[in-house]
Protein backbone atom coordinates (compact mmCIF):
# COMPACT_ATOMS: atom_id res chain seq x y z
CA UNK A 1 0.00 0.00 0.00
CA UNK A 2 1.31 3.52 -1.13
CA UNK A 3 1.82 5.75 2.38
CA UNK A 4 1.67 9.56 2.65
CA UNK A 5 3.91 10.92 0.07
CA UNK A 6 5.81 13.68 0.58
CA UNK A 7 7.73 15.98 -2.21
CA UNK A 8 10.36 17.31 -2.16
CA UNK A 9 12.48 14.97 -0.04
CA UNK A 10 14.76 17.94 0.54
CA UNK A 11 14.71 21.69 -0.40
CA UNK A 12 17.80 24.18 -0.05
CA UNK A 13 16.95 27.58 -1.25
CA UNK A 14 18.25 31.22 -0.26
CA UNK A 15 15.85 33.06 1.96
CA UNK A 16 13.27 35.55 0.44
CA UNK A 17 12.38 32.86 -1.77
CA UNK A 18 9.03 30.96 -1.98
CA UNK A 19 8.63 27.44 -1.20
CA UNK A 20 6.19 24.92 -2.34
CA UNK A 21 5.85 21.35 0.28
CA UNK A 22 3.53 18.64 -1.62
CA UNK A 23 1.57 16.17 0.07
CA UNK A 24 -0.62 13.20 -1.02
CA UNK A 25 -2.38 11.14 1.95
CA UNK A 26 -3.26 8.06 1.98
CA UNK A 27 -5.91 7.38 -0.24
CA UNK A 28 -9.32 7.14 1.23
CA UNK A 29 -8.15 9.67 4.43
CA UNK A 30 -9.97 12.04 5.21
CA UNK A 31 -7.94 14.05 7.24
CA UNK A 32 -4.50 15.55 6.89
CA UNK A 33 -2.00 17.34 9.47
CA UNK A 34 0.99 19.60 8.56
CA UNK A 35 3.57 18.74 11.00
CA UNK A 36 7.19 21.22 11.32
CA UNK A 37 9.66 19.26 13.39
CA UNK A 38 13.33 21.07 15.00
CA UNK A 39 15.28 19.65 17.70
CA UNK A 40 14.61 22.58 19.81
CA UNK A 41 10.60 22.55 19.45
CA UNK A 42 10.53 19.52 18.57
CA UNK A 43 6.96 17.99 16.48
CA UNK A 44 4.42 21.22 16.02
CA UNK A 45 0.75 20.79 14.75
CA UNK A 46 0.30 23.72 11.91
CA UNK A 47 -2.24 22.95 10.49
CA UNK A 48 -5.21 20.10 9.59
CA UNK A 49 -7.84 19.80 7.19
CA UNK A 50 -10.78 17.39 7.44
CA UNK A 51 -12.39 16.50 4.31
CA UNK A 52 -10.42 19.29 2.14
CA UNK A 53 -11.63 21.31 4.73
CA UNK A 54 -9.31 23.67 7.10
CA UNK A 55 -10.30 23.01 10.68
CA UNK A 56 -7.90 24.68 12.91
CA UNK A 57 -4.63 26.93 11.28
CA UNK A 58 -3.46 28.15 15.18
CA UNK A 59 -0.61 26.68 14.82
CA UNK A 60 0.85 28.39 11.47
CA UNK A 61 3.80 30.50 12.73
CA UNK A 62 2.98 33.67 10.52
CA UNK A 63 1.38 34.79 7.58
CA UNK A 64 3.95 33.88 5.07
CA UNK A 65 2.96 29.78 5.70
CA UNK A 66 -0.25 28.73 3.60
CA UNK A 67 -1.77 26.01 3.15
CA UNK A 68 -4.35 24.45 0.54
CA UNK A 69 -6.00 21.50 0.24
CA UNK A 70 -7.52 21.74 -3.64
CA UNK A 71 -9.02 17.80 -3.25
CA UNK A 72 -8.88 14.42 -1.44
CA UNK A 73 -5.33 13.76 -3.29
CA UNK A 74 -3.62 16.71 -2.54
CA UNK A 75 -2.21 19.30 -0.32
CA UNK A 76 0.75 21.75 -0.30
CA UNK A 77 2.15 24.28 2.34
CA UNK A 78 3.37 27.17 0.75
CA UNK A 79 6.02 29.35 2.53
CA UNK A 80 6.62 32.72 1.19
CA UNK A 81 9.09 34.69 1.76
CA UNK A 82 11.13 31.91 3.66
CA UNK A 83 13.46 32.95 6.54
CA UNK A 84 16.41 31.32 7.85
CA UNK A 85 14.28 30.23 10.94
CA UNK A 86 11.74 27.87 8.72
CA UNK A 87 14.82 25.33 8.57
CA UNK A 88 12.57 22.25 9.94
CA UNK A 89 11.68 19.18 8.57
CA UNK A 90 8.19 19.07 7.22
CA UNK A 91 6.13 16.32 7.58
CA UNK A 92 2.88 15.88 6.02
CA UNK A 93 0.27 13.01 7.94
CA UNK A 94 -3.33 11.66 6.80
CA UNK A 95 -5.72 9.82 9.30
CA UNK A 96 -8.91 7.48 8.08
CA UNK A 97 -11.46 7.23 10.74
CA UNK A 98 -11.43 9.42 14.01
CA UNK A 99 -10.08 7.67 16.68
CA UNK A 100 -7.70 6.10 14.24
CA UNK A 101 -3.72 7.05 14.43
CA UNK A 102 -1.93 9.22 11.88
CA UNK A 103 0.49 8.06 9.59
CA UNK A 104 3.09 10.31 8.70
CA UNK A 105 4.69 11.00 5.28
CA UNK A 106 8.92 10.70 5.11
CA UNK A 107 9.15 14.47 5.80
CA UNK A 108 10.45 17.29 3.63
CA UNK A 109 14.18 18.50 5.28
CA UNK A 110 13.82 22.01 4.21
CA UNK A 111 16.85 24.70 4.51
CA UNK A 112 17.21 28.46 4.14
CA UNK A 113 20.06 29.84 3.73
CA UNK B 1 -2.01 25.29 28.29
CA UNK B 2 -2.24 21.72 26.83
CA UNK B 3 0.90 20.34 27.53
CA UNK B 4 2.60 16.58 26.80
CA UNK B 5 5.23 16.15 29.20
CA UNK B 6 7.52 12.75 28.48
CA UNK B 7 10.61 11.15 30.82
CA UNK B 8 13.76 10.29 30.63
CA UNK B 9 14.29 12.87 27.66
CA UNK B 10 17.05 10.32 26.86
CA UNK B 11 18.24 6.97 28.45
CA UNK B 12 21.24 4.53 27.30
CA UNK B 13 20.77 1.00 28.21
CA UNK B 14 22.20 -2.30 27.10
CA UNK B 15 21.00 -5.45 25.10
CA UNK B 16 18.48 -6.97 27.07
CA UNK B 17 17.50 -4.41 29.49
CA UNK B 18 14.01 -3.56 30.00
CA UNK B 19 13.09 0.03 30.10
CA UNK B 20 9.96 2.01 30.96
CA UNK B 21 9.34 5.61 28.96
CA UNK B 22 6.83 7.60 31.00
CA UNK B 23 4.43 10.22 29.33
CA UNK B 24 1.90 12.74 31.09
CA UNK B 25 -0.53 14.87 29.56
CA UNK B 26 -2.83 17.49 30.83
CA UNK B 27 -5.43 18.77 27.93
CA UNK B 28 -9.18 19.58 27.23
CA UNK B 29 -12.06 16.93 26.59
CA UNK B 30 -8.81 14.09 26.44
CA UNK B 31 -9.45 11.17 23.77
CA UNK B 32 -6.59 9.05 23.26
CA UNK B 33 -3.09 8.66 23.67
CA UNK B 34 -1.20 7.28 20.77
CA UNK B 35 3.18 6.47 21.05
CA UNK B 36 5.19 6.34 17.70
CA UNK B 37 8.64 5.04 16.85
CA UNK B 38 10.58 7.42 14.99
CA UNK B 39 14.14 6.68 13.50
CA UNK B 40 15.48 8.50 11.12
CA UNK B 41 12.41 9.36 8.85
CA UNK B 42 8.70 9.31 9.73
CA UNK B 43 7.19 8.71 13.16
CA UNK B 44 5.57 5.28 12.95
CA UNK B 45 2.52 3.92 15.22
CA UNK B 46 3.12 2.05 17.96
CA UNK B 47 0.13 1.94 20.05
CA UNK B 48 -3.29 3.65 20.54
CA UNK B 49 -4.79 4.15 24.08
CA UNK B 50 -8.22 4.84 24.89
CA UNK B 51 -9.29 3.25 27.90
CA UNK B 52 -7.86 2.97 31.18
CA UNK B 53 -5.74 0.03 32.55
CA UNK B 54 -6.05 -1.59 29.14
CA UNK B 55 -2.52 -2.90 28.32
CA UNK B 56 -1.65 -2.90 24.76
CA UNK B 57 0.72 -5.27 23.61
CA UNK B 58 3.35 -5.98 20.63
CA UNK B 59 6.21 -8.39 20.91
CA UNK B 60 8.35 -7.14 22.90
CA UNK B 61 6.59 -3.58 23.56
CA UNK B 62 3.27 -3.40 25.73
CA UNK B 63 1.68 0.28 27.02
CA UNK B 64 -0.54 1.60 29.76
CA UNK B 65 -2.79 4.36 30.02
CA UNK B 66 -4.33 5.66 33.40
CA UNK B 67 -6.81 8.08 33.16
CA UNK B 68 -6.99 9.69 36.16
CA UNK B 69 -3.30 10.02 37.38
CA UNK B 70 -3.44 11.10 33.34
CA UNK B 71 -0.51 9.37 32.34
CA UNK B 72 1.16 6.28 30.03
CA UNK B 73 3.62 3.86 30.24
CA UNK B 74 5.41 2.76 27.29
CA UNK B 75 7.54 -0.62 28.36
CA UNK B 76 10.15 -2.14 26.20
CA UNK B 77 11.46 -5.51 27.36
CA UNK B 78 14.79 -7.51 26.18
CA UNK B 79 15.93 -4.52 23.87
CA UNK B 80 17.84 -4.74 20.99
CA UNK B 81 19.76 -2.26 19.04
CA UNK B 82 17.30 -1.94 16.50
CA UNK B 83 15.00 -0.46 19.60
CA UNK B 84 17.14 2.81 19.48
CA UNK B 85 14.92 5.60 18.52
CA UNK B 86 13.04 8.61 19.46
CA UNK B 87 9.92 7.47 21.48
CA UNK B 88 7.16 10.23 20.97
CA UNK B 89 4.01 10.39 23.06
CA UNK B 90 1.22 12.32 21.61
CA UNK B 91 -2.76 13.09 23.00
CA UNK B 92 -5.40 13.43 20.80
CA UNK B 93 -7.93 15.88 22.13
CA UNK B 94 -11.02 18.04 21.67
CA UNK B 95 -11.79 16.95 18.26
CA UNK B 96 -8.96 16.24 16.10
CA UNK B 97 -6.10 18.42 18.04
CA UNK B 98 -3.10 16.87 18.35
CA UNK B 99 -0.25 17.56 21.02
CA UNK B 100 3.43 15.91 21.09
CA UNK B 101 5.74 15.29 23.81
CA UNK B 102 9.13 16.10 23.42
CA UNK B 103 10.21 12.53 23.14
CA UNK B 104 12.26 10.15 24.63
CA UNK B 105 15.83 9.52 22.84
CA UNK B 106 16.79 6.05 23.76
CA UNK B 107 19.81 4.28 22.75
CA UNK B 108 20.49 0.72 22.87
CA UNK B 109 24.27 -0.58 23.36
CA UNK B 110 24.76 -3.68 21.98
Amino acid sequence: DAGVIQSPRHEVTEMGQEVTLRCKPISGHNSLFWYRQTMMRGLELLIYFNNNVPIDDSGMPEDRFSAKMPNASFSTLKIQPSEPRDSAVYFCASRGQDHQPQHFGDGTRLSIL
Amino acid sequence: EDKVVQSPLSLVVHEGDTVTLNCSYEVTNFRSLLWYKQEKKAPTFLFMLTSSGIEKKSGRLSSILDKKELFSILNITATQTGDSAVYLCAVLYYGQNFVFGPGTRLSVLP
